[in-house]
């Protein structure tokens, strides 16, 4: 099946800089992939698609300019969270989806970003 | 937009014994739902999935049914182990392109041995 490879898995930071976050489709290209942000036992929370070679589109009270989406290729998407801040620690998930097997969404193993 | 329900929030089952989450959702357009089983400190993996052409789908110890009419779907997990401990959650999109998926708030399910 389609698989999707996030990483890093963890991430420490300091307040203030900023933090890059990789989801790749492997075997398939994703011309749309989906950022999500979790909370500790919460719901996964839509934060924005990522479209490539366009804007992203971002869910409502997403900062845009704190979550900064590229998607350059058929097979990349990058979320680079700027500034980071404590409140900014969480677990970041990434999905794509392969159309040409018809298949549901696939999620990536997630990232733990810690903001000390 | 779509809006899925999910209960229970947490299920205790002895092992061997069969556990039941159920799901509610809003919009009609909506034809896919799958079901995710998400591990401590992983992404979600799709465990099973029915579209709204059929009313029931099984894969060995785990089943799905969906009651169109209704907009119920429910997910079946019979036989448990205490490796089926995880947070499921349940979703609603549309099959076709790229469509948002709304999630359920997820189902932790605790297998006692």
């Amino acid at each position: 099946g389609a698989v999707v490879s996030q990483h890093p898995s963890r991430v420490i930071c300091k307040s203030g800089t900023s933090v890059k976050i990789e989801c790749r489709s492997l075997d398939f290209q994703a011309t749309t992939m989906f950022w999500y942000r979790q909370f500790p036992k919460q719901s996964l929370m839509l934060m924005a698609t990522s479209n490539e070679g366009s804007k992203a589109t971002y869910e409502q009270g997403v900062e845009k300019d704190k979550f900064l989406i590229n998607h350059a290729s058929l097979t990349l998407s990058t979320l680079t969270v700027t500034s980071a801040h404590p409140e900014d620690s969480s677990f970041y998930i990434c999905s794509a989806r392969d159309l040409g097997a018809s298949s549901g969404y696939t999620f990536g193993s997630g990232t733990r970003l810690t903001v000390v | 937009g779509e809006n899925v329900e999910q209960h229970p929030s947490t299920l205790s089952v002895q092992e061997g014994d069969s556990a039941v989450i159920k799901c509610t959702y809003s919009d009609s357009a909506s034809n896919y739902f799958p079901w995710y089983k998400q591990e401590l400190g992983k992404g979600p993996q799709l465990i099973i999935d029915i579209r709204s052409n059929v009313g029931e789908k099984k894969d060995q110890r785990i089943a799905v049914t969906l009651n169109k009419t209704a907009k119920h779907f429910s997910l079946h997990i019979t036989e448990t182990q205490p490796e089926d401990s995880a947070v499921y959650f349940c979703a609603a999109t549309s099959s076709g392109g790229y469509q948002k998926v709304t999630f359920g708030i997820g189902t932790k399910l605790q297998v006692i041995p």
